[in-house]
C-alpha cells in the first residue's frame, strides 16, 4: 500500500487566519516532504524531514511552519499567508536508505494534495 | 548543478495513437536516478518508473515503455495505443546521489498530454 493521505483536500483562508495542513502515511517511511505547486508548474520542494527532524528548509518564509510530531504524521502550519501563497500543497514520503545505500534512489510517494486559496 | 528539460509542453493525440514524451537531463554525478511521474487532474503525483544511471536497459510495462540512453542524456517515455485515461501532466525528475543524506528531486517543467476520443 503506497498511500499518503492529505487533509483537507481544499482550504480557503483569509490573510489573518491560522490553519494547518495534515499529511499521514503508514508505510514506515522515515523521510517526509512538503512541496508547493503553482498552476502549470512543477512541484517546488519546501521542507524535508528525516527521522522526524527537519533536514532541509528551502528558504521558505516563516509564515509556513512545518511540524513532524511522529514518524507517520507531518503538519504544515499556516499563518498570515499572502494571496500569492495560493497553490496546491503536496506531501510525499520515502523510505530512508539502508546502510551503504543512497537516499537518492528512494521513490517519493505523493498524496493528492491540498488546494489552498488565500483571499 | 542538475537540470531536467522537457522541451515539449503540450501534446494532443487521438486515442490509439502512440506518443513519446521526451526528457533530457544534465548532471555531473556518476550515480543518479531518473523518475517519471504522472499527475492527473486530481492532483496526485503517481510514480511510474525509476531508473538508475548504471542500468541502461529499456523497460516495458504494459502500454508504457522507457528508453534510457546515457550517450544522449535522455530518458524518453512512450505510451502505445494511448487512451483517454492517459490524459495528464507527465514529469520527468532526477535525483543525485551526491546530495548526500537527503533526497531532492529536480523536476522538469512537465508535459501536458491530452488524448482525444
Amino acid at each position: 500500500d503506497t498511500e499518503v493521505t492529505q487533509t483537507p483536500k481544499h482550504l480557503v483562508m483569509g490573510m489573518t487566519n491560522k490553519k494547518s495542513l495534515k499529511c499521514e502515511q503508514h508505510m514506515g517511511h522515515r523521510a517526509m516532504y512538503w512541496y508547493k505547486q503553482k498552476a502549470k508548474k512543477p512541484p517546488e520542494l519546501m521542507f524535508v524531514y528525516s527521522y522526524e527532524k527537519l533536514s532541509i528548509n528551502e528558504s521558505v518564509p516563516s509564515r509556513f511552519s512545518p511540524e513532524c510530531p511522529n514518524s507517520s504524521l507531518l503538519n504544515l502550519h499556516l499563518h498570515a499567508l499572502q494571496p500569492e501563497d495560493s497553490a496546491l500543497y503536496l506531501c510525499a514520503s520515502s523510505r530512508f536508505p539502508d546502510r551503504g545505500s543512497t537516499v537518492a534512489k528512494n521513490i517519493q510517494y505523493f498524496g493528492a494534495g491540498t488546494r489552498l486559496s488565500v483571499l | 548543478a542538475q537540470k531536467v528539460t522537457q522541451a515539449q509542453t503540450e501534446i494532443s493525440v487521438v486515442e490509439k495513437e502512440d506518443v513519446t514524451l521526451d526528457c533530457v537531463y544534465e548532471t555531473r554525478d556518476t550515480t543518479y536516478y531518473l523518475f517519471w511521474y504522472k499527475q492527473p487532474p486530481s492532483g496526485e503525483l503517481v510514480f511510474l518508473i525509476r531508473r538508475n544511471s548504471f542500468d541502461e536497459q529499456n523497460e516495458i510495462s504494459g502500454r508504457y515503455s522507457w528508453n534510457f540512453q546515457k550517450s544522449t542524456s535522455s530518458f524518453n517515455f512512450t505510451i502505445t495505443a494511448s487512451q483517454v485515461v492517459d490524459s495528464a501532466v507527465y514529469f520527468c525528475a532526477l535525483s543525485e546521489a551526491a546530495t548526500g543524506a537527503n533526497s531532492k528531486l529536480t523536476f522538469g517543467k512537465g508535459i501536458t498530454l491530452s488524448v482525444r476520443p
